[in-house]
């Protein structure tokens, strides 16, 4: 039973545009929202989250969107950059305890 | 600063045997947590520990066990090899409920 979902297996976007990944979750209880970016071979490196009492969050070029009523959770990447290249998994998780990962977007950024 | 530590980065074992994972992790974090991923799959959240106690388990089989030490450091034991546990063995650990930050990994190969 998949509670994270990512439906988008990949995208590609032209350097210097916006890259918009989506996230979907099925449990109104997750209350903690995280985004990572992984390169093959290395463990997932932490981006950016979000708790469930706000509805944006930025950090340099990397913007997190919560949409709790529609249970959907969006990472916008202004401007894109090649060195971007890689998988970005979304996770959630109750009070910070159990993560539950979707399937992974692989985002490729062209020069 | 040192970041999540983990050993060995690669092992191969046949059917039946036991393996032993470990990891470090970073200063400060008390609590730890195990995931497996398989190719083409987000991480699976196995284990949660704080403080030397089991927080969380996920859906995986008693051969799958773990413990932390005084010193935070974490195990996680894996019985009666099958098959289908190749996969890579993520550690993360944490200090606060919205952020995770993972280790390497360990690449388990069974034959």
């Amino acid at each position: 039973d998949q509670q994270v979902k990512q439906n988008s297996p990949s995208l590609s976007v032209q350097e210097g545009r916006i890259s918009i990944l989506n996230c979907d979750y099925t449990n109104s209880m997750f209350d903690y929202f995280l985004w990572y970016k992984k390169y093959p071979a290395e463990g997932p490196t932490f981006l950016i989250s979000i708790s469930s009492i706000k509805d944006k969050n930025e950090d340099g070029r990397f913007t997190v969107f919560l949409n709790k009523s529609a249970k959907h959770l969006s990472l916008h990447i202004v401007p894109s950059q090649p060195g971007d290249s890689a998988v970005y998994f979304c996770a959630a998780s109750i009070t910070g305890n159990q993560f539950y990962f979707g399937t992974g977007t692989s985002l490729t950024v062209i020069p | 600063d040192a970041g999540v530590t983990q050993s060995p980065t690669h092992l191969i074992k046949t059917r039946g045997q036991h393996v032993t994972l470990r990891c470090s992790p970073i200063s400060g974090h008390k609590s730890v947590s195990w995931y497996q991923q398989v190719l083409g799959q987000g991480p699976q959240f196995i284990f949660q520990y704080y403080e030397k106690e089991e927080r969380g388990r996920g859906n995986f089989p008693d051969r799958f066990s773990a413990r932390q030490f005084p010193n935070y450091s974490s195990e996680l034991n894996v019985n009666a090899l099958l098959l289908g546990d190749s996969a890579l063995y993520l550690c993360a650990s944490s200090w606060r409920e919205d952020t995770q930050y993972f280790g390497p990994g360990t690449r388990l190969t069974v034959l």
